[in-house]
């Protein structure tokens, strides 16, 4: 399984734009690339999934250069309620492939 | 959406008791379940991975005889933490694959222990 790199933490302010970048220097060829918002006391939420280039839906972006060794999470206008712990996971894709955590990004949302 | 339910959401036992708890998939089968354990400010550590119909594979350095996993239907995974001591007071998590999508794991809300 891939290794992945992300800052530990994050501060932003309400109605900015936060990219939260994570490296995954050995990602294989049939991996995807997936995030995870984790409030305190809840399981994670899935966010965001993809392959490669680009993919935006409702709530974010996650942009992926061609060598696949990095990405970034996007967040757009971010309010208070964002605060959370984000990660990002590495997974080869089908089957029943288990995730393995790393430490996230804790991301502070101030008024 | 898929929705996973644990149960309890919170538990209190005293030193020694053994407690169980409920992962159940409620819209859909999930051959595949896992369990999670996250201590106060850190990640979460994959504990082991249920499927159903057979043994939980453990992950290195998890006491399979401590944690007992059981999946006996395609919706419902059970951890029964044994014998358990403050130092197994944690936040437990599990979370699913639906078999339809294994792309994607669907997580429970969590449940807290706390041994006293």
């Amino acid at each position: 399984l891939a290794k992945t790199t992300q800052p530990i933490s994050m501060d932003s302010y309400e109605g900015q734009e936060v990219n939260i970048t994570c490296s995954h220097n050995n990602i294989a060829t049939n991996d995807y690339i997936t995030w995870y918002q984790q409030f305190p006391s809840q399981g994670p939420r899935f966010i965001i999934q993809g392959y490669k280039t680009k993919v935006t839906n409702e709530v974010a972006s996650l942009f992926i250069p061609a060598d696949r060794k990095s990405s970034t999470l996007s967040l757009p206008r971010v309010s208070l309620s964002d605060t959370a712990v984000y990660y990002c996971l590495v997974a080869p894709s089908g089957g029943y492939n288990k995730l393995i955590f790393g430490a996230g990004t804790r991301l502070a949302v101030h008024p | 959406g898929a929705v996973v339910s644990q149960h309890p959401s919170w538990v209190i036992c005293k030193s020694g008791t053994s407690v169980k708890i409920e992962c159940r998939s409620l819209d859909f089968q999930a051959t595949t379940m896992f369990w999670y354990r996250q201590f106060p400010k850190q990640s979460l550590m994959l504990m082991a991975t249920s499927n159903e119909g057979s043994k939980a594979t453990y992950e290195q350095g998890v006491e399979k005889d401590k944690f007992l996993i059981n999946h006996a239907s395609l919706t419902l995974s059970t951890l029964t933490v044994t014998s358990a001591h403050p130092e197994d007071s944690s936040f437990y998590i599990c979370s699913a694959r639906d078999r339809r999508d294994p792309y994607e794991q669907y997580f429970g809300p969590g449940t807290r222990l706390t041994v006293t």
